[in-house]
């Protein structure tokens, strides 16, 4: 089945600085999302992004479906970005089943 | 603000005792999921029903669990008897339509069994 990577695993930054998550996907992908998992657990969707280029305030995601990578953009990054960030597809063939990546895991100093 | 609705919020239970979980998603939406996640992993998909129907349970332990959405609304995840292995997190997501849209997640049910 399809693999999902994401990189790095964890990332440290301070509080203004700017960052860059990667996530690569082994097949093609009819569907990909960007979500933040909160501490306290919950999922907030960030961006639906199965091609182009998206921006939400100090967030934007980019995805080149044709070189299988999508890249998510935190700019003045703030405490509150802390967290848990996944990337999760549907592969373009095989049925509808979505696939999480392992996450990358941000802290934001303060 | 629509939201999706979880319950309960936390269950200890101890093992080989039965535990259910409920999930109301977002009114319209057609498509409800439930993961499993496991600390410090991503969520993995359990089950996914498009209304009533199960689209895909392949990774469903149907041993012990069961799923059911009846009225294509709201749905309850069921395990019984219950592992020290289950304990997870559950998460309850729902779209408007099958993979081709934005999921949202309700607030969890965090699992621990003793």
């Amino acid at each position: 089945g399809i693999q999902v990577e994401q990189s790095p695993p964890d990332l440290i930054l301070q509080e203004g600085a700017n960052s860059t998550l990667r996530c690569n996907f082994s097949d093609s992908v009819n569907n990909l999302q960007w979500f933040h998992q909160n501490p306290w657990g919950q999922l907030i969707n960030l961006f639906y992004i199965p091609s182009g280029t998206k921006q939400n305030g100090r967030l934007s995601a980019t995805t080149v479906a044709t070189e299988r990578y999508s890249l998510l953009y935190i700019s003045s990054s703030q405490t509150t970005d802390s967290g848990v960030y996944f990337c999760a597809v549907v592969p373009g063939t095989g049925g509808f089943k979505t696939i999480f990546g392992a996450g990358t895991r941000l802290f934001v100093k303060a | 603000e629509a939201e999706v609705a979880q319950s309960p919020r936390y269950k200890i239970t101890e093992k080989s005792q039965a535990v259910a979980f409920w999930c109301d998603p977002i009114s319209g939406h057609a498509t409800l999921y439930w993961y499993r996640q496991i600390l410090g992993q991503g969520p993995e998909l359990l089950v996914q029903f498009q209304d009533e129907s199960v689209v895909d349970d392949s990774q469903l332990p149907k041993d012990r669990f069961s799923a059911e959405r009846l009225k294509g609304v709201d749905s309850t995840l069921k395990i019984q008897p219950a592992e020290l292995g289950d304990s997870a997190m559950y998460l309850c997501a729902s779209e408007r339509s099958t993979s081709t849209d934005t999921q949202y997640f309700g607030p969890g049910t965090r699992l621990t069994v003793l």
